[in-house]
């Protein structure tokens, strides 16, 4: 498989779950991002890796977790959310000191919390 | 603050030209970049400006003013496959991209 790849694709949740997001790219980057999308707002960056080392945190809450344990793989563990949580997860992942910044992303998990 | 404007929505005609505005007010500025989405699917990269002046890539252009913090995105001869949302971000001074809410084209035989 080529890209970045996530699952799952699509998850409902109650606010009581636990559930993990998982992302995974194939293009020998170092760096990933995850990102939240909601409906006519622009992405908003939550966390950034670079050589599996946590360097952004922009202010998320604490029920969101991510796990990097390799440059290839990212998770975000998720527990207690709340409804207003409901977005699209992008996971994206780039080469870290070429020319510019070029992210690749993946398709996306569409995230439910009932 | 940080803020990226562009439109909400555009319609536009097949075979016709668009143009797609940004403006964008950022702490510090390291490059500008156009990414295409359709409904459903990832972002993917259209462009990267760094200096002023335009940049061609087929039927696709985008143009940079840093000194007006302003760049379009020029489509020309439009296809129904062109309908989707055209996100413009900006990479700030600590190199992480600022996005603005992007623009749904809606493209009309």
């Amino acid at each position: 498989e080529t890209g970045v790849t996530q699952t799952p694709r699509h998850l409902v949740m109650g606010m009581t779950n636990k559930k993990s997001l998982k992302c995974e790219q194939h293009l020998g980057h170092n760096a990933m991002y995850w990102y939240k999308q909601s409906a006519k707002k622009p992405l908003e960056l939550m966390f950034v890796y670079n050589f599996k080392e946590q360097t952004e945190n922009n202010s998320v809450p604490s029920r969101f977790s991510p796990e990097c344990p390799n440059s290839s793989h990212l998770f975000l563990h998720l527990h207690t959310l709340q409804p207003e949580d409901s977005a699209l997860y992008l996971c994206a992942s780039a080469a870290s000191g070429g020319d510019y910044n070029e992210q690749f992303f993946g398709p996306g998990t569409r995230l439910t919390v009932l | 603050g940080q803020n990226i404007d562009q439109p909400t929505e555009m319609t536009a005609t097949e075979g016709a030209i668009v143009q797609i505005n940004c403006t964008y007010q950022t702490s510090g500025f390291n490059g500008l970049f156009w990414y295409q989405q359709h409904a459903g699917e990832a972002p993917t990269f259209l462009s990267y400006n760094v200096l002023d002046g335009l940049e061609e890539k087929g039927r696709f252009s985008s143009f940079l003013s840093r000194s007006k913090g302003y760049s379009y995105l020029l489509l020309k001869e439009l296809q129904m496959k062109d309908s989707a949302s055209y996100l413009c971000a900006v990479e700030d001074s600590n190199y992480q991209l600022i996005w603005g809410a992007g623009t749904k084209l809606i493209i009309k035989p």
